[in-house]
């Protein structure tokens, strides 16, 4: 098993230009969620999804979108990204939300928006 | 959101010596939880906890869920160069689907 994949791991965009963060699992888990990290401000959530089919907004969901394709993968978009927006993204998922712990994290996807 | 205090926030020890980190809340946690993140690489989950004071140990770490439930204490004993990294408390919201995190606690250890 793979655990929780994430791509690109690095990234570097011109503001205003945009897209897509992918994250896969192959745990067969029901729920994913997206973080940021910030230096000093711990893990926030942006996006998460408790099942296929149904999206969620968290803590600072502000100039993203994200999309639950199947099971396995939950994308974040960036449609036009702004310095902000520079931080390491991370992908995580759990076997269901009622049970929303033993989070798994993906490797993070480092952003740099110039 | 929901906002867990951790401390202290960076930490510099002596190989083989014990470290000890604590997290707070204003809040009743039901799920108190334990991360460790590598340089360059997603968090770790080290320690789960679920019932107030319930005391936990993973290898050289040991972790408690306070008994009034606002608080968790992380210690790890004899540490090793390896325990460099920045460690996370997280807790779950009684009636909340999701996790609050706290900022992190940075550990160096110097051989």
């Amino acid at each position: 098993n793979a655990g929780v994949t994430q791509t690109p791991k690095f990234q570097v965009l011109k503001t205003g230009q945009s897209m897509t963060l992918q994250c896969a699992q192959d745990m067969n888990h029901n729920s994913m969620y997206w973080y940021r990290q910030d230096p000093g401000m711990g893990l926030r959530l942006i996006y998460y999804s408790a099942s296929e089919g149904t999206t969620d907004k968290g803590e600072v969901p502000n100039g993203y979108n994200v999309s639950r394709l199947n099971k396995r993968e939950f994308s974040l978009r960036l449609e036009s990204a702004a310095p902000s927006q520079t931080s390491v993204y991370f992908c995580a998922s759990v076997l269901r939300l009622t049970s929303d712990n033993e989070q798994f994290f993906g490797p993070g996807t480092r952003l740099t928006v110039l | 959101g929901q906002q867990l205090n951790q401390s202290p926030q960076s930490m510099f020890i002596q190989e083989g010596e014990d470290v000890s980190m604590n997290c707070t809340s204003s809040s009743i946690f039901n799920t108190w939880l334990w991360y460790k993140q590598d340089p360059g690489e997603g968090p770790v989950l080290l320690i789960a906890l679920y019932k107030a004071g319930e005391l936990t140990s993973n290898g050289r770490l040991t972790a408690q869920f306070g008994i009034t439930r606002k608080d968790s204490f992380l210690n790890i004993s004899a540490s090793i160069p390896s325990d460099v990294g920045i460690y996370f408390c997280a807790g779950q919201l009684y009636g909340n689907n999701r996790l609050a995190f706290g900022k992190g606690n940075q550990v160096v250890v110097i051989p």
